[in-house]
C-alpha cells in the first residue's frame, strides 16, 4: 500500500530563520504528485506547493520550497524567514492512483511552532 | 472562504444515532472526496465520488455510507455512531477525477459523539 510517512511529530522554529520539515513516501507509480498542506488552528486546510514527480526542478513559492529526491523518494519542505504566521500542522502528501484510486494520501503531520 | 461548503460545522450527538454531513464543492468541480481527522491519526481518506459516481473507498466503515447528487452536491451518513467516530470530517474537491493539483478543502464538520 502506498504510504507517506513524516518522522517528526513537532519542530520548533525561532522567527526569521530557517525550518526543514522531512517526509518520505513510498509508491509504486511512475508519475506521481507530491504537496504539502499546512493546517492553522482555523483547521482549514491550506495547499502551500505541489512538486509534478517528473519534473527535475524543486518546486518554489515564495519563502516555501522543496528538496524533492526521486531515487529517495524524499520531500522535505523548507520555510525561510519564518513567520508567526506559518505556525501549523503541515501535512505531506502523495497522489494514489492505483486501480481506480485518484485521491490523495497523507501523512501523520508535523507540528511546527515559531518562537518569537 | 475556499469555495468547498461544509455544514454543519459542529454536531454534538449520541451514542448510536445517525448523522448526516453536507458538503457543495467549488463551482466547477466534479470530484467530491470524504476524510476522517481523528486525534494522532492525520487525514484517513473513506471515499470519491466522480460526477456522480463513487470512484474510490477507503477505510470507510460499514456503517458509514454516501452519496453525490445531480447538482453536484455530497453527503456522507454516519450511523451506529461510536465513541471512536468523533472527529473532524473534511470535503474536498477537485476539477477532474484525480488530484494532479491537489484539492480544495472545505473547512469541516467537528462531531462529537456522547
Amino acid at each position: 500500500a502506498q504510504t507517506v510517512t513524516q518522522s517528526q511529530p513537532e519542530m520548533s522554529v525561532q522567527e526569521a530563520e530557517t525550518v526543514t520539515l522531512s517526509c518520505t513516501y513510498d509508491t509504486s507509480e511512475s508519475d506521481y504528485y507530491l504537496f504539502w498542506y499546512k493546517q492553522p488552528p482555523s483547521r482549514q486546510m491550506i495547499l502551500v506547493i505541489r512538486q509534478e514527480a517528473y519534473k527535475q526542478q524543486n518546486a518554489t513559492e515564495n519563502r516555501f520550497s522543496v528538496n524533492f529526491q526521486k531515487a529517495a523518494k524524499s520531500f522535505s519542505l523548507k520555510i525561510s524567514d519564518s513567520q508567526l504566521g506559518d505556525a501549523a500542522m503541515y501535512f505531506c502528501a502523495s497522489t494514489n492512483y492505483g486501480g481506480s484510486q485518484g485521491n490523495l494520501i497523507f501523512g501523520k503531520g508535523t507540528k511546527l511552532s515559531v518562537k518569537p | 472562504d475556499s469555495g468547498v461548503t461544509q455544514t454543519p460545522k459542529h454536531l454534538i450527538t449520541a451514542t448510536g444515532q445517525r448523522v448526516t454531513l453536507r458538503c457543495s464543492p467549488r463551482s466547477g468541480d466534479l470530484s467530491v472526496y470524504w476524510y476522517q481527522q481523528s486525534l494522532d491519526q492525520g487525514l484517513q481518506f473513506l471515499i470519491q465520488y466522480y460526477n456522480g459516481e463513487e470512484r474510490a473507498k477507503g477505510n470507510i466503515l460499514e456503517r458509514f455510507s454516501a452519496q453525490q447528487f445531480p447538482d453536484l452536491h455530497s453527503e456522507l451518513n454516519l450511523s451506529s455512531l461510536e465513541l471512536g467516530d468523533s472527529a473532524l470530517y473534511f470535503c474536498a474537491s477537485s476539477a477532474a477525477w484525480g488530484a494532479n493539483y491537489g484539492y480544495t478543502f472545505g473547512s469541516g464538520t467537528r462531531l462529537t459523539v456522547v
